[in-house]
């Protein structure tokens, strides 16, 4: 199993752009979740999915948009790319249930000038 | 949202000491998960605790659960040098998971 794979590991964009964060996992888990983790800031949440079809805000959704098509895939996509937003980003997957921890992805580092 | 803060935000010791970081919530968890996450990687799953009082080892490491379930603590003993990193607690409150500011454990040979 390949657990949480977020493509791509760096990326630089300019004031405006917009981009898409990947995120794919292979153990068939219900839960996905988008993290932003800032020096001293921890790890923020901006989007959630509890399954196929089904998403919902975070902490700090704005700027972002995501999507659900499938179990395996959950996107992150960043509208217009804001100075703001540069940050590292974690993708994180578990079953459906309390009593599961996460498994995150290797993250996305991204730079916004 | 739900708040948990954790303390201290940064911790330094000799190795060979003892380490210990604490998370505090305003509110009765449900349940606490900690996490390591090592310099450039990205956060692990340690251990989740959810019965009021619980107490789990995990080697070196021993996590506790408040009787009140508001705070929770990890203690390291006799840190080594592969302790390095930051130490996360988190807790849900329905769907949503919120994680401590954690704590950074630099480890001094």
């Amino acid at each position: 199993n390949a657990g949480v794979t977020q493509t791509p590991k760096f990326q630089v964009l300019k004031t405006g752009q917009s981009m898409t964060l990947q995120c794919a996992q292979d153990m068939n888990h219900e839960y996905m979740s988008w993290y932003r983790q800032d020096p001293g800031m921890g790890l923020r949440l901006i989007h959630y999915s509890v399954g196929a079809g089904i998403t919902d805000q975070g902490e700090v959704p704005n700027g972002y948009n995501v999507s659900r098509s499938t179990t395996e895939d959950f996107p992150l996509r960043l509208l217009s790319a804001a100075p703001s937003q540069t940050s590292v980003y974690f993708c994180a997957s578990s079953p459906w249930g309390e009593k599961y921890g996460y498994t995150f992805g290797s993250g996305t580092r991204l730079t916004v000038v | 949202g739900q708040q948990v803060m954790q303390i201290p935000q940064y911790q330094h010791v000799q190795e060979g000491e003892d380490f210990t970081t604490y998370c505090n919530s305003s509110t009765t968890l449900s349940n606490i998960q900690w996490y390591k996450q090592r310099p450039g990687g990205h956060p692990v799953f340690l251990i989740q605790l959810v019965k009021s009082g619980e107490v789990k080892k995990q080697k070196r490491l021993t996590f506790q659960f408040g009787e009140a379930k508001k705070n929770s603590s990890l203690h390291i003993t006799a840190t080594q040098t592969t302790d390095v990193g930051t130490y996360f607690c988190a807790a849900n409150t329905g769907n949503q998971f919120y994680f401590g500011t954690g704590t950074s454990l630099t480890v001094i040979p």
